[in-house]
């Protein structure tokens, strides 16, 4: 059980354009949704919390308007990079935290994205 | 401010033992994970301490002292397939992840 799906697991687009990644808790009901951020050789960045139905809470430094959360339902929530820019390459990872539980947080695969 | 500590690379023989620390200080504590994460892939589930002592998982333990603000991981008959980042993280009194950077261990045959 507790299986988090992520799509595309990775993708490259041109500078200018925008790309949305998608966050799937498959088996479990998932309230709360977080989105990472990773460059090599770097640990785990968090980007913002999501929370279903409301709006996601962004850390300092990460930009609400270019990194769009959306998260309608208890087992999806999407992340869109916006006019994305060749630093915008990473590896973004999704993490679900179950409904019932506050501490584990279930990690999607992850998904590499190149901007050229 | 919140503050976790790991070494940053360390290098083991296959069928060694060898020890990973991680030192913490975060505003409040509700437990302390550690994850493995090979090159290119998500982090994976290792262990979670939010009691003292010894908590032991095939050829992983995990150890954790709140007092001293302290946990270390121990792999136990390493294995060329042990060689990944591991991860220690904290969660904080409000139920976010404190993440340290990460130790490279690398396994030599």
């Amino acid at each position: 059980g507790a299986v988090v799906s992520q799509h595309p697991s990775w993708v490259i687009c041109k500078s200018g354009t925008s790309v949305k990644i998608e966050c799937r808790s498959l088996d479990f009901q998932a309230t709360t949704m977080f989105w990472y951020r990773q460059f090599p050789k770097q640990s785990l960045m968090l980007m913002a919390t999501s929370n279903e139905g409301s709006k996601a809470t962004y850390e300092q430094g990460v930009e609400k308007d270019k990194f769009l959360i959306n998260h309608a339902s208890l087992t999806l929530s999407t992340l869109t990079v916006t006019s994305a820019h060749p630093e915008d390459s990473s590896f973004y990872i999704c993490s679900a935290r179950e409904t019932s539980e506050f501490y584990e947080q279930y990690f999607g695969p992850g998904t590499r994205l190149t901007v050229t | 401010g919140q503050n976790i500590d790991q070494p940053t690379e360390m290098t083991a023989t296959e069928g060694a033992i060898v020890q990973i620390n991680c030192t913490y200080q975060t505003s409040g504590f509700n437990g302390l994970f550690w994850y493995q994460q090979h090159a290119g892939e998500a982090p994976t589930f290792l262990s979670y301490n939010v009691l003292d002592g010894l908590e032991e998982k095939g050829r992983f333990s995990s150890f954790l002292s709140r007092s001293k603000g302290y946990s270390y991981l121990l792999l136990k008959e390493l294995q060329m397939k042990d060689s990944a980042s591991y991860l220690c993280a904290v969660l904080d009194s409000n139920y976010q992840l404190i993440w340290g950077a990460g130790t490279k261990l690398i396994i030599k045959p």
